[in-house]
């Protein structure tokens, strides 16, 4: 089955822990994104990947970083996690040729405390 | 840059009933429009898009039209119906802008039984 899977689901963390968010695509898309959801924000990019070894900053992505070295695998890391970082966040693919369509990840729900 | 705005942020109607969402954007350059539909603890999922070279799209009881010389674009869903409760998401993007979405900030639609 073609997804987006996010790991953990759920996380809850204290200031300044640093932590990881796993994002595995099984479509072979080269393309891949970070975002983040707040209540009447909508999404905000974060951070994403055209292709292994190629990122680039989205439109928040001060206290993120991120990797990309196996097209499948984006992870996204919080060194020193701060309370406005608590937020829903999501991975999202896509093979950005044929179709544009972005393929998301049922998201991850950090609070930090 | 771009600039994408989405009302209603909350829309309440009838079950059988239409349901209408408008987005406008600022660049007149941007040239692809995808809706996203999000369920209850879930990723956004596309429903429908359109390039800036058609009017109009149907498919099945969705629809979104494109107004380029107001740039405005708008989803139509005829005969409501209670799983159409969710919160929707326009987006715009330009050919040249490497897959990225400009998003909107989200319409929550109640479908009233």
């Amino acid at each position: 089955e073609a997804q987006v899977t996010q790991n953990p689901r759920y996380l809850i963390t204290v200031t300044g822990k640093k932590l990881t968010v796993t994002c595995s695509q099984n479509m072979n898309h080269e393309y891949m994104s970070w975002y983040r959801q707040d209540p009447g924000l909508g999404l905000r990019q974060i951070y994403y990947s055209m292709n292994v070894e190629v990122t680039d900053k989205g439109d928040v992505p001060e206290g993120y970083k991120v990797s990309r070295k196996e097209k499948r695998n984006f992870p996204l890391i919080l060194e020193s996690p701060s309370p406005n970082q608590t937020s829903l966040y999501f991975c999202a693919s896509s093979s950005g040729q044929v179709s544009y369509e972005q393929y998301f990840g049922p998201g991850t729900r950090l609070t930090v405390t | 840059g771009e600039n994408v705005e989405q009302h209603p942020s909350t829309l309440s109607v009838q079950e059988g009933d239409s349901a209408v969402i408008k987005c406008t954007y600022s660049d007149s350059a941007s040239n692809y429009f995808p809706w996203y539909k999000q369920e209850l603890g879930k990723g956004p999922q596309l429903i429908i898009d359109i390039r800036s070279n058609v009017g109009e799209k149907k498919d099945q009881r969705i629809a979104v039209t494109l107004n380029k010389t107001a740039k405005h674009f708008s989803l139509h869903i005829t005969e409501t119906q209670p799983e159409d409760s969710a919160v929707y998401f326009c987006a715009a993007s330009r050919w040249d802008s490497n897959y990225q979405l400009i998003w909107g900030a989200g319409t929550k639609l109640i479908i009233k039984p």
